[in-house]
């Protein structure tokens, strides 16, 4: 009975691929977020949606664009690429700008 | 601006040993703080929060901070650890009406036999 998931866990690919991370949360929540966490485990805030609109776009390369079809949802799409997204993204929820709960994570390796 | 800084990347410490993990943080408004822990290949897990009221606050498995306001902290502490406990501990502020998280940059809890 996870509140937030993430697929995949793991997401092994080669540079310049296209590849999509996907998020669900079954909380209830209004308000969702990428986080980027890297190999010196420190996390940066990507995106936040709330209420599907887009509150929260970091200084983060267009390569990367998320999707919010609906409120429980928040989907991440990266293109062409690189080897500096290797990293571990972690998506989140939370009710308007409350508690943030975190979900497993995708742990990405670009080759 | 907001931001946090946890001066230990690393603590090593004997099981049943007390620990105080530190976290000071710097704002112009007011602060919701945050410790969130996550253990080896796993995903953040929230561990405690203040958002008012009391100033200190704790968690289920034995752990308790203190936000201090004039001295602008929010201590990590807890009179006995476990090996369990082994993991790495962040932690994080947000504004009262912000939606974004600023983490610090965790400290590694090693407990020792």
């Amino acid at each position: 009975d996870t509140a937030v998931s993430q697929t995949p866990k793991y997401l092994v690919t080669q540079m310049g691929n296209d590849k999509s991370i996907k998020c669900e949360q079954n909380l209830g929540h209004d308000t969702m977020y990428w986080y980027k966490q890297d190999s010196k485990k420190f996390l940066k805030i990507m995106f936040s949606y709330n209420n599907k609109e887009l509150i929260i776009n970091e200084t983060v390369p267009n390569r990367f664009s998320p999707k919010s079809p609906d409120k429980a949802h928040l989907n991440l799409h990266i293109n062409s690429l690189e080897l500096g997204d290797s990293a571990v993204y972690f998506c989140a929820s939370s009710p308007a700008a409350g508690t943030q709960y975190f979900g497993p994570g995708t742990r990405l390796l670009v080759l | 601006a907001q931001s946090v800084t946890q001066l230990d990347s690393q603590v090593p410490v004997f099981e049943e040993a007390p620990v105080e993990l530190r976290c000071n943080y710097s704002s112009s408004v007011s602060v919701y703080l945050f410790w969130y822990v996550q253990y080896p290949n796993q995903g953040l897990q929230l561990l405690l929060k203040y958002l008012s009221g009391s100033t200190l606050v704790e968690s289920i498995n034995g752990f308790e901070a203190e936000f201090n306001k004039s001295q602008t902290s929010f201590h990590l502490r807890k009179p006995s650890v476990h090996i369990s406990d082994t993991a790495e501990y962040f932690c994080a502020v947000s504004g009262d009406s912000s939606y974004k998280l600023i983490f610090g940059s965790g400290t590694r809890l090693l407990v020792r036999p």
